[in-house]
């Protein structure tokens, strides 16, 4: 079974330009969560869908963050106008719904961003 | 909104010692907790999930819980070098939403 994958794998941008990262989650999983890492630090949720319904978009950091999942598969995060504050690993992640003990979070590698 | 802290930032086991990880929470209703490891290359690995008090052991790797305390615990009995990364704590809510502490380094000395 394919995992989570994500693209880019490392991504360098000046402040000021934009980004997009892309995520395809495990075939099946109607949850997808987007994370963000900074360094020295553990993951903090961004956003999550259910299909392609956003059900929490509260924790993203400002207008300059946007996330889509159009068909309920695929998702794309894009930050317009990076900042230095910006820089971070941006992981996606899946799972069924409903919840369970049992129901696991599957997380991809990641996208490591920095911004100069 | 669960707040989640870990302990300590960074420890260093020799090969073979007990290693000692702590994890404190904000919200003692969660009854799904996780321990993961991070690798810096690679993704993050769930070692240990807990869903009651008491303890669960999975190999090596064994998750202690107390929501009355507020607090769960990973033991790695017969750590190896290749042991050595970030551990995370994470208490999970609805939705399957994961909250994160910050990490604890390990490194496991030959």
């Amino acid at each position: 079974e394919a995992g989570v994958t994500q693209s880019p794998r490392y991504a360098v941008l000046q402040e000021g330009q934009a980004v997009s990262f892309w995520c395809d989650p495990i075939s099946g999983h109607d949850t997808l969560y987007w994370y963000q890492q900074p360094r020295d630090q553990g993951p903090q949720l961004l956003v999550y869908f259910r299909d392609e319904a956003v059900i929490d978009n509260s924790q993203l950091p400002s207008d300059r963050f946007s996330a889509v999942r159009p068909k309920g598969t695929n998702s794309t995060l894009k930050i317009q106008s990076a900042k230095q504050g910006d820089t971070a690993t941006y992981l996606c992640a899946s799972s069924f719904y409903p919840p369970g003990e049992n129901t696991e979070v599957f997380f991809g590698k990641g996208t490591r961003l920095t911004v100069v | 909104q669960q707040k989640v802290q870990q302990s300590p930032e960074s420890l260093t086991v020799s090969e073979g010692a007990m290693a000692s990880l702590n994890c404190t929470f904000s919200d003692g209703t969660s009854n799904n907790f996780r321990w993961y490891r991070q690798h810096s290359a690679k993704g993050l690995e769930v070692l240990v999930s807990i869903f009651s008090d008491g303890e669960k052991e999975e190999g090596r790797f064994t998750a202690h819980l107390n929501r009355a305390n507020l607090h769960v615990s990973l033991h790695i009995r017969e750590p190896q070098p290749s042991d050595s990364a970030v551990y995370l704590c994470a208490v999970m809510s609805n939705y399957n939403v994961l909250y994160f502490g910050s990490g604890t380094k390990l490194t496991v000395e030959p």
